[in-house]
């Protein structure tokens, strides 16, 4: 246990809904990272936040954002959904926002039927 | 986009055989570079950071080194047991702090 908690585990929902998925980061750490593994592109990163802040930006798409509230908690809005976007969302976190160790949520897997 | 590619994408090897497998980045812009190690049904966990020239990480009888010059990270595993199965991924991060994974080499150890 990473001590980084997603929710849901499972979201199963239609094209052209939107969606919320929650990342609790482990205690004390400032820095949260979203990931997606789709099965035809592998592990891509999305957004970072640091301390409520973006701080990098990766391959996120403008349906999707992202925010970091003030008790560190994040959340990836994902909307106008699309087969596409089926995948396993995870979220990470780590302590500051230099080059060090980050901890991997269990991740949700999103269907999008 | 940024080309980080991983060789071989995939490994079977006897139980005890060391192997080591490698991970190829731009060797401009470079601020680090992540070492993962992610089983199937779990979540990715981390292995090495690595940010400078040279450095050599060891954790038990996992290993890495890195040459930013050159471009290219290599992870080595000594002794190899069935629980090491798993697919190994690199993270390259640039100067813009963008992760850019690499497609992983999936080790398998046979007993």
């Amino acid at each position: 246990d990473s001590g980084v908690t997603q929710t849901p585990k499972h979201l199963i929902t239609a094209t052209g809904q939107r969606v919320t998925l929650r990342c609790s980061p482990r205690s004390g750490d400032l820095s949260v990272y979203w990931y997606q593994q789709s099965l035809d592109q592998g592990l891509q990163f999305l957004i970072q936040y640091y301390n409520g802040e973006e701080r990098a930006k990766g391959n996120i798409l403008e349906r999707f954002s992202a925010q970091q509230f003030p008790d560190l908690h994040s959340e990836l809005n994902l909307s106008s959904l699309e087969l596409g976007d089926s995948a396993l969302y995870f979220c990470a976190s780590s302590p500051r926002q230099g080059p060090e160790t980050q901890y991997f949520g269990p991740g949700t897997r999103l269907l999008v039927l | 986009i940024l080309n980080v590619e991983q060789s071989p994408q995939s490994l079977h090897v006897q139980e005890g055989d060391s192997t080591n497998f490698t991970c190829s980045f731009p060797s401009s812009n470079f601020y680090a570079l992540h070492w993962y190690r992610w089983e199937t049904a779990k979540s990715p966990e981390a292995l090495f950071v690595m940010t400078l020239n040279g450095d050599e990480k060891k954790k038990g009888r996992i290993s890495a080194t890195l040459n930013t010059k050159e471009g290219y990270s290599y992870l080595y595993i000594k002794g190899s047991q069935p629980e090491d199965s798993a697919t190994y991924l690199c993270a390259f991060i640039g100067s813009a702090r963008q992760l850019t994974f690499g497609s992983g080499t999936q080790l398998t150890v046979l007993p």
